[in-house]
C-alpha cells in the first residue's frame, strides 16, 4: 500500500469546517483513500472513501487532486464531537486489512 | 454496516496469565482482523482471522503468544498468553466483507492492563 503523510495535529473552531490534507504522491492506480477516524477510547469509524473522483457522505467530504497525490477531508461544520484523531489510509479496493499511519489528531475548540 | 461487540471491555491481569477476548459479529462476513493499539500509538495489525484454518500473522506476531480461532463467519478469539506489562494495550477486532468488501468496521476495543 502508498504510504501517506498527514500532519500530525490541528485545530478548529466549533462551527467552522475542518479541511484535513492528506499526501500520497506514490499511490496506484488502483489504490482508493480511505478516511477514518478514533474518537478518543473508541475504535476507528469509517468516514469516506473514494478513488478519482470527489465524494460526499452525511459525515464529509473528500477532495482527491487530478492528479490522485493528495486529498483533503472536509468537515463542513465541525462540533466539539469531531475531536478525534483522523486518519487517511491508501490501499486497493480489497478484503486486505488496513494499514494505520499516525494520523492527524484534530482538536475542535468552543 | 455490521455491529461488532467485543469481551471483556476491559480487564485486569496479572503477569504470566491469559487472557482471550471474544468478538461478535451481528452478520455473517469475509474478513476477520484483530489489531493492538499500545498506549499513545497507532493501530498495528496482529493477524487476519481465517475461518476454518490457521490465522495468518503479521512479523512480529506468533501464534504461540496470540493464538486465534474462528469456528465461523460472525466469531473469533484471540487470547493474549504470557501475559506482561509490555502486552498492555487495546486490543480491537474489525470485520470487513459486511457492507460490501470495501469498507472496514471496527469494535470497540478490549482495554487490557497487566500488572
Amino acid at each position: 500500500d502508498a504510504k501517506t503523510t498527514q500532519p500530525p495535529s490541528m485545530d478548529c473552531a466549533e462551527g467552522r469546517a475542518a479541511n484535513l490534507p492528506c499526501n500520497h504522491s506514490t499511490i496506484s492506480g488502483n489504490e482508493y483513500v480511505y478516511w477514518y477516524r478514533q474518537i478518543h477510547s473508541q475504535g476507528p469509524q469509517y468516514i469516506i472513501h473514494g478513488l478519482k473522483n470527489n465524494e460526499t457522505n452525511e459525515m464529509a467530504s473528500l477532495i482527491i487532486t487530478e492528479d490522485r497525490k493528495s486529498s483533503t477531508l472536509i468537515l463542513p461544520h465541525a462540533t466539539l464531537r469531531d475531536t478525534a484523531v483522523y486518519y487517511c489510509i491508501v490501499r486497493v479496493n480489497s478484503g486486505y486489512a488496513l494499514n494505520f499511519g499516525k494520523g492527524t489528531s484534530l482538536l475542535v475548540t468552543p | 454496516s455490521a455491529v461488532i461487540s467485543q469481551k471483556p471491555s476491559r480487564d485486569i491481569c496479572q503477569r504470566g496469565t491469559s487472557l482471550t477476548i471474544q468478538c461478535q459479529v451481528d452478520s455473517q462476513v469475509t474478513m476477520m482482523f484483530w489489531y493492538r493499539q499500545q498506549p499513545g500509538q497507532s493501530l498495528t495489525l496482529i493477524a487476519t482471522a481465517n475461518q476454518g484454518s490457521e490465522a495468518t500473522y503479521e512479523s512480529g506476531f506468533v501464534i504461540d503468544k496470540f493464538p486465534i480461532s474462528r469456528p465461523n463467519l460472525t466469531f473469533s478469539t484471540l487470547t493474549v498468553s504470557n501475559l506482561s506489562p509490555e502486552d498492555s494495550s487495546i486490543y480491537l477486532c474489525s470485520v470487513s466483507g459486511a457492507g460490501g468488501p470495501d469498507t472496514q468496521y471496527f469494535g470497540p476495543g478490549t482495554r487490557l492492563t497487566v500488572l
